[in-house]
């Protein structure tokens, strides 16, 4: 029963560097998203998927790049980290356009 | 006026108490309504969406206002399992894309022995 699987789980960087967090998922779900959660703002969405091959932006988009090659995996890549970018990062994915969120355990990223 | 507004809290109520949480939302044309859990330092996860007819699971029972754009959660006999962030989550959009969900920022529930 995995579910939804991100990678890392923590993760520090130096202000500049670059890293990719990866998300995968193994319940055929066609949705696929990436939030990001700071205290006091409640959940956030970079980027979202609707399918493999199409993304879009969110709310929150800049400083991030996705794509979506398959069904399972929808990568987000930091292109050149920020302090502004500390942040705890969850991917979640649906099978329906109305239906349930289900979330990855989440990534705490911590730029320096 | 923000799309979803929550009461942050912390609302601290003893066990085997009554508590009830409102959530406003400012897009008239929104289409679909949930309420999610989040237990500290984990991922947010689907407690119950909420009907316009009203749905009751168990101890919770939601409520939707389309009237005066709010939902609600009551939650009965607290138990001290029940202690956690209640996300109010809104669909905004007609095409129910995910890119149309909109997170609220959650109430904090305290439940003392």
């Amino acid at each position: 029963n995995a579910g939804v699987t991100q990678t890392p789980k923590f993760q520090v960087l130096k202000t500049g560097q670059s890293m990719t967090l990866q998300c995968a998922q193994d319940m055929n779900h066609e949705y696929m998203s990436w939030y990001r959660q700071d205290p006091g703002m409640g959940l956030r969405l970079i980027h979202y998927s609707v399918g493999a091959g199409i993304t879009d932006q969110g709310e929150v988009p800049n400083g991030y790049n996705v794509s979506r090659s398959t069904t399972e995996d929808f990568p987000l890549r930091l292109l050149s980290a920020a302090p502004s970018q500390t942040s705890v990062y969850f991917c979640a994915s649906s099978g329906t356009t109305f239906g349930e969120l289900f979330f990855g355990e989440g990534s705490r990223l911590t730029v320096l | 006026r923000k799309e979803v507004e929550q009461d942050p809290g912390p609302f601290n109520v003893p066990e085997g108490a009554t508590v009830a949480f409102n959530c406003t939302y400012s897009n008239s044309a929104s289409q679909s309504f949930f309420w999610y859990r989040q237990d500290c330092r984990k991922e947010p996860k689907l407690l119950m969406s909420v009907y316009s007819s009203g749905n009751e699971d168990g101890r919770f029972t939601a409520q939707l206002n389309r009237a005066s754009q709010y939902i609600s959660l009551l939650i009965r006999d607290s138990k001290l399992s029940d202690s956690a962030t209640y996300l109010c989550v809104v669909n905004r959009g007609y095409g129910g894309s995910q890119g149309n969900l909109i997170f609220g920022k959650g109430t904090k529930l305290s439940v003392k022995p």
